[in-house]
C-alpha cells in the first residue's frame, strides 16, 4: 500500500521562504512529483526527483532521500500568487498523491 | 497545442443514477488516469488505462468502470450513485515510459454533485 504523509496547513509572509515536508512509503518507487493546485483548478507539474539530491527551478527546489522516504519543496521569494495547495505524489507505476498542504501567503 | 480536455465541467445527478465521464488527452500521450478528488484532499487514484486496457486500479468499488477508445480518448462510468461520489473528477494523461508513468497533465476536471 502507500502512505504519504505531509502537513496540512501553512502560512508565511510575502518574501519569506517556506519548506514543505513530504514523508513516504510506498510498495514501489519511480520518482517523485510535486504539483501546485490552485482553488478551483487542475493541478499543474512543479517538480520531479528520481535520484537523491536537490533540483532546482528558479524559486521552487525540490529535495529527494530515498533512503529515508523523505522529499521537501522548497518555495523562495514567496509571492501572493503563490497561495495554493501543494501536492506531493509518488510514481509507483502509477501517481499516488498526498492530501495536500494548503500554503497561504500573508502580506 | 490542446491539452487534456474534459467534459462536461459540471453535472447533478440524483442518487442511483448512472453518469458517464469524458476525456482527451494532451497531444501525443497514449495514457490516461482517473482521479476522484474530494473537497480539501489529495487526489484519489481510480484507474489507468493504455492500449485501450485497464492497466492498474485504485481501491474503488465495481460501480466505477471506464474505457479507453483507439484514438486514447477515456470515458468514466460510475453506476448507482452514491452521495459520497460528489467530488472532482480529474483526467491525467501521459506518455508511457515502460512501466513507468511519466508526467501527469491534468484536465480542468468535471465537478460531480449528487443530490
Amino acid at each position: 500500500g502507500q502512505n504519504i504523509d505531509q502537513p496540512t496547513e501553512m502560512t508565511a509572509t510575502e518574501g519569506a521562504i517556506v519548506q514543505i515536508n513530504c514523508t513516504y512509503q510506498t510498495s514501489g518507487f519511480n520518482g517523485l512529483f510535486w504539483y501546485q493546485q490552485h482553488a478551483g483548478e487542475a493541478p499543474t507539474f512543479l517538480s520531479y526527483n528520481v535520484l537523491d539530491g536537490l533540483e532546482e527551478k528558479g524559486r521552487f527546489s525540490s529535495f529527494l532521500s530515498r533512503s529515508k522516504g523523505y522529499s521537501y519543496l522548497l518555495l523562495k521569494e514567496l509571492q501572493m500568487k503563490d497561495s495554493a495547495s501543494y501536492l506531493c505524489a509518488v510514481n509507483d507505476y502509477k501517481l499516488s498523491f498526498g492530501a495536500g498542504t494548503t500554503v497561504t501567503v500573508r502580506a | 497545442d490542446a491539452g487534456v480536455t474534459q467534459s462536461p465541467t459540471h453535472l447533478i445527478k440524483t442518487r442511483g443514477q448512472q453518469v458517464t465521464l469524458r476525456c482527451s488527452p494532451k497531444s501525443g500521450h497514449d495514457t490516461v488516469s482517473w482521479y476522484q478528488q474530494a473537497l480539501g484532499q489529495g487526489p484519489q487514484f481510480i484507474f489507468q488505462y493504455y492500449e485501450e486496457e485497464e492497466r492498474q486500479r485504485g481501491n474503488f468499488p465495481d460501480r466505477f468502470s471506464g474505457h479507453q477508445f483507439p484514438n486514447y480518448s477515456s470515458e468514466l462510468n460510475v453506476n448507482a450513485l452514491l452521495l459520497g461520489d460528489s467530488a472532482l473528477y480529474l483526467c491525467a494523461s501521459s506518455l508511457s515510459l515502460g512501466a513507468r508513468t511519466g508526467e501527469l497533465f491534468f484536465g480542468e476536471g468535471s465537478r460531480l454533485t449528487v443530490l
